[in-house]
């Protein structure tokens, strides 16, 4: 069966600082990968979607930026955090963009 | 640009009552709709996917219809449980090869 990870589950960071929030699938191979934000009071929003190794599409443009170094490996950036930054962050991955998706169990971050 | 909205935002419902969830979206060439649950701080459960060529999903006291042609599904919940209380979300895949748009979800409270 098919597993999704992500971590860390909470992040506290100040104003300024990098961030690294990672996402693994495992029990399938090049999966579609998605970084989705909820902030607060507001939607799930698509950050970035990606239908393989390499490739990686924005949605909105951002602060943040997206890799994927590895075929089941989902990574969000940030060089300089933003307080608009905080919101809790969902990976899912799908076997294609008419399929299901799955989803991750979230970080929250707080940027204070 | 694709639009989904959920009514009503919040819902309270005696325990055993049957209820119904309501999403409409704006651009009626969709691929596919989802349904997802969201319990707090918690990543998305898949409930119900229903592909643009199909009329209805069932998965146990669940049913969810889609008429694409008005723009518009519900999700059905017969027999209410205390445990069916969270937050029900709504993603319409439309436009573009990956675009999911999400409604800002219906907070459903089951009152044993």
């Amino acid at each position: 069966s098919q597993t999704i990870h992500q971590w860390p589950a909470t992040l506290v960071q100040p104003v300024g600082s990098p961030l690294s929030l990672e996402c693994t699938v495992e029990g399938t191979s090049n999966p579609n990968l998605y970084w989705y934000r909820q902030a607060a009071g507001r939607g799930l929003q698509l950050l970035f979607y990606s239908v393989g190794i390499g490739q990686i599409s924005s949605e909105v443009p951002q602060n943040l930026s997206a890799s994927r170094p590895q075929d089941r490996q989902f990574i969000l950036s940030s060089k300089k955090l933003l307080l608009s930054d905080s919101g809790f962050y969902l990976c899912a991955w799908s076997r294609g963009a008419q399929e299901t998706q799955y989803f991750g169990p979230g970080t929250r971050l707080l940027v204070l | 640009k694709q639009e989904v909205t959920q009514i009503p935002a919040a819902l309270s419902v005696p325990e055993g009552e049957n209820l119904v969830l309501n999403c409409s979206f704006t651009d009626s060439a969709i691929y596919n709709l989802q349904w997802f649950r969201q319990d707090p701080g918690k990543g998305l459960t898949s409930l119900l996917l229903i592909q643009s060529s199909q009329r209805e999903q069932t998965s146990g006291r669940l049913n969810a219809s889609l008429d694409k042609s008005s723009g518009r599904s519900t999700l059905y919940i017969a027999a209410s449980q205390p445990g069916d209380s969270a937050t029900y979300l709504c993603a319409v895949t439309s436009g573009g090869y990956q675009k999911v748009t999400f409604g800002t979800g219906t907070k459903l409270q089951v009152i044993p």
